[in-house]
């Protein structure tokens, strides 16, 4: 089983900040079939980045992901107020996904 | 387009039993293995269980197994999870997923355990 290890934990930025998200994984995720997910509650998972950096349909540019490997990274350039929200990473590569265990963006 | 529609989620008391379904539309459904994830209440993602495209190899989590039984009708496009000796901790929203290009999520059906 792929271990994914998100940090930090939680994240208190302005509107307007950068936020950086980190994912790792125990081994080597295949394929980069890295995933990143916002959920707010109420509400499903809404699919923000596939292959590691491939933005999903209608998701907004500022909203961007990198790495590869073992070591990922999810970027939103500019926080907008509807950003903030908490951030899962998961990987699909192998047939028992796994998930991070999420990272939340909190308003300082 | 890929579409999943989850249903069968409700209220059942603790120890007894409920089957969950997933219908499936837009892409060649025996062709896809398929997932069941879940999210309780103010908890992470947690993957379910994972059944090959043909219905021959099940998967599951460490905490659903020998209670939760994944099954596929490919006639119907239809996806099954049946849930025995249900606990306060499965309470949870019950999602269906599949891997093609990119990810694809149902909306979701809520259980909840309660007496």
């Amino acid at each position: 089983e792929i271990v994914l290890t998100q940090s930090p934990g939680t994240l208190s930025l302005s509107p307007g900040a950068r936020a950086t998200l980190s994912c790792r994984a125990s081994q080597s995720v295949s394929s980069s079939y890295l995933a990143w997910y916002q959920h707010k509650p109420g509400q499903a998972p809404r699919l923000l980045i596939y292959g590691a950096s491939s933005r999903a349909t209608g998701i907004p540019d500022r909203f961007s992901g990198s790495g590869s490997g073992t070591d990922f990274t999810l970027t939103i350039s500019r926080l907008e107020p509807e950003d903030f929200a908490v951030y899962y990473c998961q990987q699909y590569g192998s047939s028992l996904w796994t998930f991070g265990q999420g990272t939340k963006v909190e308003i300082k | 387009q890929v579409q999943l529609v989850e249903s069968g989620g409700g209220v059942v008391q603790p120890g007894r039993s409920l089957r969950l379904s997933c219908a499936a539309s837009g892409f060649t459904f025996s062709s896809y293995g398929i997932h069941w994830v879940r999210q309780a209440p103010g908890k992470g993602l947690e993957w379910v269980a994972l059944i090959s495209h043909d219905g021959s190899n099940k998967y599951y989590g460490d905490s659903v197994k020998g209670r939760f039984t994944i099954s596929r009708d490919n006639a119907k496009n239809t996806l099954y999870l049946q849930m025995e000796s249900l606990r306060d901790e499965d309470t949870a929203v019950y999602y269906c997923a599949i891997s093609r290009s990119r990810p694809y999520w149902g909306q979701g059906t809520l259980v909840t355990v309660s007496a």
